[in-house]
């Protein structure tokens, strides 16, 4: 059973550009999340999917970021014209389709480098 | 929203010490998860702890609901338990993690 992947492990974009983060979850998987971390910082959460709806969006910037989870293929996190403060490493997790608390495994993350 | 402390925040061992990492929430919560981000950033799942004591290996964690912390134990460190350990708590939706200790295992 594959792990939650994640695609490109690096990414690298020049100011103004458009950075896309591919997140695959676990088999069985049905929630994603994705967190920032920037650098010497912890993780911060940023939003809550699941298979075509976003659940909480309140980690995220109002502007320029966006996620989706499509019904088919991998959960993207998408950040339009990217400034050198985005550089971080993005994590994507996920968890199974459980109503009580549950476990999140994460990806290896992408590390997004801004020129 | 829910606050999150580690400590300590740096730790320094000699390899086949132990430790006792320590972490604080300020409200109920209904997960609790400890995680391992090695030198190379990876983050790995070490523990999915909502109350009690696991053990897996030379590690072990308690999490004491009613009074709002968890405790992560290393036992006979080795310099591939250095990294960042996080702690994170989840209420509801909302999941927030620590900041973090950071561990360093000199051989």
């Amino acid at each position: 059973n594959a792990g939650v992947m994640q695609n490109p492990r690096h990414l690298v974009r020049r100011r103004g550009q458009e950075a896309r983060l591919r997140c695959s979850p676990m088999k069985g998987h049905s929630h994603v999340y994705w967190y920032r971390q920037l650098p010497e910082e912890g993780l911060k959460f940023m939003v809550y999917l699941q298979k075509e709806n976003i659940i909480d969006e309140s980690g995220m910037p109002k502007e320029r970021f966006s996620a989706e989870f499509p019904k088919e293929g991998p959960s993207i996190l998408r950040i339009q014209q990217v400034v050198r403060g985005d550089s971080a490493a993005y994590f994507c997790a996920s968890s199974p389709p459980a109503t009580s608390a549950r476990a999140q495994y994460f990806g290896p993350g992408t590390r997004l480098t801004v020129l | 929203g829910i606050q999150v402390e580690q400590s300590p925040p740096d730790l320094i061992l000699q390899e086949g010490a132990n430790s006792t990492l320590r972490c604080n929430f300020s409200d109920s919560v209904n997960n609790l998860q400890w995680f391992h981000q090695n030198p190379w950033g990876q983050l790995i799942n070490l523990f999915y702890i909502p109350s009690g004591t696991k053990q897996n290996g030379r590690l072990s964690a308690t999490t004491v609901a009613t009074e709002r912390y968890s405790l992560l134990y290393i036992s006979s460190s080795q310099t591939t338990d250095s990294g960042v350990y996080f702690c994170a708590v989840e209420r509801g939706n909302d999941m927030r993690f620590g900041a973090g200790t950071r561990l360093t295992v000199k051989p």
